[in-house]
């Protein structure tokens, strides 16, 4: 089974405030992580897809970074807004893209 | 729109009956997947297909079967179903099943067994 952990579980932020979570992943017989972005009612949506150690990929005033060595990636992202307001999951999958979830990161932003 | 469509998104059933879930992969995606959502559990791989052949399976429970088409939509099937198969099945499509190709989702289908 494999472990990938997502912290904080939940996060409560003022609108402005910048933020970030972390994935950790197993270190060994990596592929990629992939990093989700689900609102209620709708479908998770992927943000990022990252594959090297020490990638760094920006999407707007998201941000994530990656580790393959130590085993973790982390999500940022500066001057929240309430539309950030969202479930932020990680992914890790195997060489056929089966993807082991992380329990996700559940970001509320405050008008 | 992730493009993946999924039929039906509500489903309200009772214990010991079989229902059929239905995805429609995004267009030129050859491979799908089915995931599972429980109460208090993240997303869990139940199985996956690719150009119509069965790829890997997860914790997919016997009770459960799964195919895809010649056309690529896939049909998820739970029989002799109980209180705890209630959950939110989602399908993901993505155009080959390598690690670096990025998952799309569908809105999943919301099942409650009563």
């Amino acid at each position: 089974i494999l472990n990938v952990e997502q912290s904080p579980q939940s996060l409560h932020v003022q609108e402005g405030d910048s933020t970030n979570f972390t994935c950790s992943f197993p270190s060994s017989n990596f592929y990629a992580l992939h990093w989700y972005r689900w609102e209620t009612a709708k479908s998770p949506e992927a943000l990022f897809v990252m594959t090297l150690n020490g990638d760094e990929k920006k999407k707007g005033r998201i941000s994530a970074t990656l580790n393959t060595k130590e085993g973790y990636s982390y999500l940022y992202i500066k001057g929240s807004q309430p539309e950030d307001s969202a479930t932020y999951l990680c992914a890790f999958p195997n060489a056929g893209n089966m993807l082991t979830f992380g329990g996700g990161t559940r970001l509320m932003v405050k008008p | 729109d992730s493009g993946v469509t999924q039929t039906p998104k509500h489903l309200i059933t009772a214990t010991g009956q079989r229902v059929t879930l239905r995805c429609s992969p995004r267009s030129g995606d050859l491979s799908v997947y089915w995931y599972q959502q429980s109460l208090d559990q993240g997303l869990q791989f139940l199985i996956q297909y690719y150009n119509g052949e069965e790829r890997a399976k997860g914790n997919i429970l016997e009770r459960f079967s799964a195919q895809q088409f010649p056309d690529l939509h896939s049909e998820l099937n739970l029989s002799s179903l109980e209180l705890g198969d209630s959950a939110l099945y989602f399908c993901a499509s993505s155009f080959h099943p390598g690690a670096q190709n990025e998952a799309f989702f569908g809105q999943g289908t919301r099942l409650t067994v009563v």
